[in-house]
C-alpha cells in the first residue's frame, strides 16, 4: 500500500536550474529511499537514508530526512536534459523488507 | 552493480491466454523478490514478497490463484497470469532484494496486453 505522498505531482525546469521534490510518510521506517523511472522502464536506485541519518549526497543528488516532521526532500543541482523522468520516495518499515512508494513526481528539464 | 533480467519485456495476446513472466537476479543471491503493477502516470502498488523455497505473500486484494508466483532457486522468480483478461492488462515489475537495509534492484519491467 502506498504511504507516501510527494510534491508537486509535476515539476518544469530549465536545463541548469536546480529540481526539489518533497516526500511525506506516515509510519515508522527503517529507511526511505528514491528511485528514479524513466518512461515505460523499471526503477533506478538513486539514494538510501536510513532513519538515524538527516542528509545524503550522491553526486547532484541531495537528500535530506527529517523523521521528527515524517518528511523527505531530494534536491537534483544543475539539471541536465537526460534528469527528465519520474522521481519516487520508498519507505522501508522496521519490520520488513517491503517498500511503499509515494505517489511521484514528474520532472521534464528543458533544454 | 545489481542486475536484475525480466522478460518477457512485452506480451499481447488473447484473453484466457495464462502469461508467464521470468525475473531473475544476475549476480547475487535474492532470497526475495517482490511483483509490482503499475498502472499507467501511476506509482508502483506491491503485488507479493516472493520467497526461496516458500509460498509467496500477497498483498491484500490480490488473488493468489490469478497470480501465480514461484520462487524456485535463489536467482529466478516468476509470475503467471492465469486466464487473462483485459483488465489484467499493466505493467508489472518486479525487483530483487540483496540483503537487509539494503536498495530493491529492479527490472525493466513487462508491458502486458490483453486483447
Amino acid at each position: 500500500s502506498q504511504q507516501g505522498e510527494e510534491d508537486p505531482q509535476a515539476l518544469s525546469i530549465q536545463e541548469g536550474e536546480n529540481a526539489t521534490m518533497n516526500c511525506s510518510y506516515k509510519t515508522s521506517i527503517n529507511n526511505l529511499q528514491w528511485y528514479r523511472q524513466n518512461s515505460g522502464r523499471g526503477l533506478v536506485h538513486l539514494i538510501l537514508i536510513r532513519s538515524n541519518e538527516r542528509e545524503k549526497h550522491s553526486g547532484r543528488l541531495r537528500v535530506t530526512l527529517d523523521t521528527s516532521k515524517k518528511s523527505s526532500s531530494l534536491l537534483i543541482t544543475a539539471s541536465r536534459a537526460a534528469d527528465t523522468a519520474s522521481y519516487f520516495c520508498a519507505t522501508a518499515s522496521p519490520n520488513d523488507y517491503k517498500l511503499s512508494f509515494g505517489a511521484g513526481t514528474t520532472v521534464t528539464v528543458r533544454a | 552493480g545489481a542486475v536484475v533480467s525480466q522478460h518477457p519485456s512485452r506480451v499481447i495476446c488473447k484473453s484466457g491466454t495464462s502469461v508467464k513472466i521470468e525475473c531473475r537476479s544476475l549476480d547475487f543471491q535474492a532470497t526475495t523478490m517482490f511483483w509490482y503493477r503499475q498502472f499507467p502516470k501511476q506509482s508502483l502498488m506491491l503485488m507479493a514478497t516472493s520467497n526461496e523455497g516458500s509460498k509467496a505473500t500477497y498483498e491484500q486484494g490480490v488473488e493468489k490463484d490469478k497470480f501465480l508466483i514461484n520462487h524456485a532457486s535463489l536467482t529466478l522468480s516468476t509470475l503467471t497470469v492465469t486466464s487473462a483478461h483485459p483488465e489484467d492488462s499493466s505493467f508489472y515489475i518486479c525487483s530483487a532484494l540483496r540483503g537487509p537495509n539494503q536498495p530493491q534492484h529492479f527490472g525493466d519491467g513487462t508491458r502486458l496486453s490483453i486483447l
